[in-house]
């Protein structure tokens, strides 16, 4: 069965840090969604990707994140520096139809960061 | 702007219990889409079931069954005779197309807990 992959699946590093996550979704899904789940809350969108395009970034703290899916396949979502408030679960999901009509999101095991 | 509330933060139950998790959401879409998604404790959100706005029909898969009602705006997820496997923490989410996107919107969750 296809999965949405992430890596790393765990990751510390210092404040002041640069940090990287790596997304490869589902083959053939042409939506890609970066979410951050801070620990006891539900996923917040962060940004969503249709092919190698933006659709929505306004959530994203766009002074120190950066998120860029250059060949429309996979993704990297940056962190530069890496904040006390950053730690958290960072998600990757991936659908099927554009955004223009709503598919099923599937979502990879994400990747935790603690910033110490 | 969009709302879900998931009201009860902690469940236990024991084993062979039925449990019923409660979801109510707010939207001015006419269309719009609902989601259950579960998070055992190794942190992938895992997809049960998407209902669209425009069908109210119930389902039922294994032990699982939903209860969909847009005239209280409820989206309730029932598991009959719980297992301690079904222990984690569950989403109910809310999305809709926006002319920038299909960002979902989650509720808090639900930590359920199955004991033998």
């Amino acid at each position: 069965e296809a999965e949405v992959a992430q890596s790393p699946r765990y990751k510390i590093t210092e404040k002041s840090q640069a940090v990287a996550f790596w997304c490869d979704p589902i083959s053939g899904h042409a939506t890609l969604y970066w979410y951050r789940q801070i620990l006891g809350q539900g996923p917040e969108l962060l940004v969503q990707f249709q092919d190698e395009s933006v659709v929505d970034d306004s959530q994203l703290p766009k002074d120190r994140f950066s998120a860029e899916r250059l060949k429309g396949v996979d993704s990297t979502l940056k962190i530069q520096p890496a904040e006390l408030g950053d730690s958290a679960m960072y998600l990757c999901a991936s659908s099927l139809y554009p955004s223009g009509g709503l598919g099923t999101q599937y979502f990879g095991p994400g990747t935790r960061l603690l910033v110490l | 702007a969009q709302k879900v509330t998931q009201a009860q933060t902690e469940i236990s139950v024991v084993e062979k219990e039925d449990v019923t998790l409660d979801c109510v959401y707010e939207t001015r879409d006419t269309t719009y889409y609902l989601f259950w998604y579960k998070q055992p404790p190794s942190g992938e959100l895992v997809f049960l079931i998407r209902r669209n706005s425009f069908d109210e029909q119930n389902e039922i898969s294994g032990r699982y069954s939903w209860n969909f009602q847009k005239s209280t705006s409820s989206f309730n997820f029932t598991i009959t005779a719980s297992q301690v496997v079904d222990s984690a923490v569950y989403f109910c989410a809310l999305g809709a197309d926006f002319a920038s996107g299909s960002r979902l919107t989650f509720g808090e969750g639900t930590q359920l807990t199955v004991n033998p």
